[in-house]
């Protein structure tokens, strides 16, 4: 199974703050990977596919980058409803793995 | 509009049987892989199983914890996703969504999910 490593676990940043999050799987997958935003009791929402595409409707101050084993997802200034867990997906391989999710908290 | 509907969970004991439903509709179902994932309270995010579209045979893929316990299938002429859970156990517990792979990229589209309790 490829492992999927997300850091940090959790984090604090303040609105404005410039947020990275990296996600690195155990081996190449191209660029079989997705970000996913989750908000308490909510359902997933998909920000990001192929790495770097963005989510039709997702504000453009996300995005996301890497290939093969490394992997980030950037929140240029983040904004008060972006405080939420934040989850990469690689499906370039059976099973499909979810990194351990990523919770930015308020500072 | 597309969506996804779960429904079918609820409480039910160590090694006992239930069966979700995921109800489609706004899109051509048959078209599409779709999948199941589940949440355990406070956890994260966990694959479960895939069915492919008719053009792949309606073949499955499985997580190695559930499978030979659940199955999951289709019915495209009701556009409806199927999770048939056997000899379920405490560690099952969780909630339960269908969602839809979308032109080959995972999950453009979730539904609201179904909470599924294992417990004597």
């Amino acid at each position: 199974d490829i492992q999927m490593t997300q850091s940090p676990s959790a984090m604090s940043a303040s609105v404005g703050d410039r947020v990275t999050i990296t996600c690195r799987a155990s081996q190449g997958i191209r660029n079989d990977l997705g970000w996913y935003q989750q908000k308490p009791g909510k359902v997933p929402k998909r920000l990001i596919y192929a790495a770097s595409s963005l989510q039709s409707g997702v504000p453009s101050r996300f995005s996301g980058s890497g290939s093969g084993t490394e992997f980030t997802l950037t929140i240029s200034s983040l904004q008060p409803e972006d405080f939420a867990t934040y989850y990469c997906l690689q499906h370039n391989s059976y099973p499909l793995t979810f990194g351990q999710g990523t919770k930015v908290e308020i500072k | 509009e597309v969506q996804l509907v779960e429904s079918g969970g609820g409480l039910v004991q160590p090694g006992g049987s239930l069966r979700l439903s995921c109800a489609a509709s706004g899109f051509t179902f048959s078209d599409h892989y779709m999948d199941w994932v589940r949440q355990a309270p406070g956890k994260g995010l966990e694959w479960v199983g895939r069915s492919r579209n008719k053009a792949n045979s309606y073949t499955t893929e499985y997580t190695a914890s559930v499978k030979g316990r659940f199955t999951v299938s289709r019915d495209d002429s009701k556009s409806s996703l199927y999770l048939q859970m056997n000899n379920l156990k405490t560690e099952d517990t969780a909630v339960y969504y269908c969602a839809r792979v979308g032109s080959g990229w995972p999950y453009d589209y979730w539904g609201q999910g179904t909470l599924v309790t294992v417990s004597s």
